[in-house]
């Protein structure tokens, strides 16, 4: 059975903090990483991908994968009231197989 | 278009009839995905089309549910006799072949009373 899992938080950081998301994976087979953000009563949108071990940032998001831990997570700099809302973690074995998700973490930045 | 078109965006059923779920995809995105997504769960995923390949069902819950696309674009998940427990959003995306994530419609909200 392939997880992915994520602390369901409320995490909470103030406005301007760095927020750290963060998700392992249970399937040594995945290739291919992403983020997604959801608002509350929305469709989840993608923020950003990754397929090779180390950072890829992408303005304030920067997303970071550990293969040999089965971790990856995502950094949020300066982060804003609007980057409040849940993120789930999504991971894929190879070409279109489905993304596996993770139940998300909800961010809350506090002005 | 320009996005995943989904229809209706709400739907309201008495428990025992059938109820049909549209998806209108990407223009040229060959894979079509159907998840559903409880309150406060996870996206669960439910059936996978690539092209003019057998679909992937491996997660449909139960012989109730069953998703068809014609022509390689829309897509139709049917619900036959819903229960309570189907109650959810129904998501719908697509890609493009290779390794990017896929993009999701705007989801139907299934309520069985």
């Amino acid at each position: 059975q392939k997880e992915v899992e994520q602390n369901s938080g409320p995490l909470s950081v103030p406005e301007g903090a760095i927020a750290s998301l963060n998700c392992t994976y249970s399937d040594r087979g995945s290739q291919s990483f992403f983020w997604y953000r959801q608002y509350s009563g929305k469709s989840p949108e993608l923020i950003m991908f990754i397929y090779s071990n180390g950072d890829k940032e992408d303005g304030r998001f920067t997303a970071q994968l550990n293969k040999a831990s089965q971790y990856v997570s995502l950094l949020i700099r300066d982060s804003q009231p609007s980057d409040s809302a849940t993120y789930l973690c999504a991971v894929r074995n190879s070409g279109n197989t489905p993304l596996v998700f993770g139940k998300g973490t909800r961010l809350s930045v506090i002005a | 278009g320009a996005g995943v078109s989904q229809s209706p965006s709400n739907k309201v059923t008495e428990k025992g009839k059938d109820v049909e779920l549209r998806c209108d995809p990407i223009s040229g995105h060959t894979a079509l995905y159907w998840y559903r997504q409880s309150l406060g769960q996870g996206l669960e995923f439910l059936i996978y089309f690539q092209g003019n390949s057998a679909p992937d069902k491996s997660g449909l819950p139960s012989d109730r549910f069953s998703a068809e696309r014609t022509g390689g674009s829309v897509s139709t998940l049917t619900i036959q006799r819903t229960q309570q427990e189907d109650s959810a959003v129904y998501l719908c995306a697509s890609s493009l072949s290779g390794m990017r994530g896929y993009t999701f419609g705007s989801g139907t909200r299934l309520t069985v009373v």
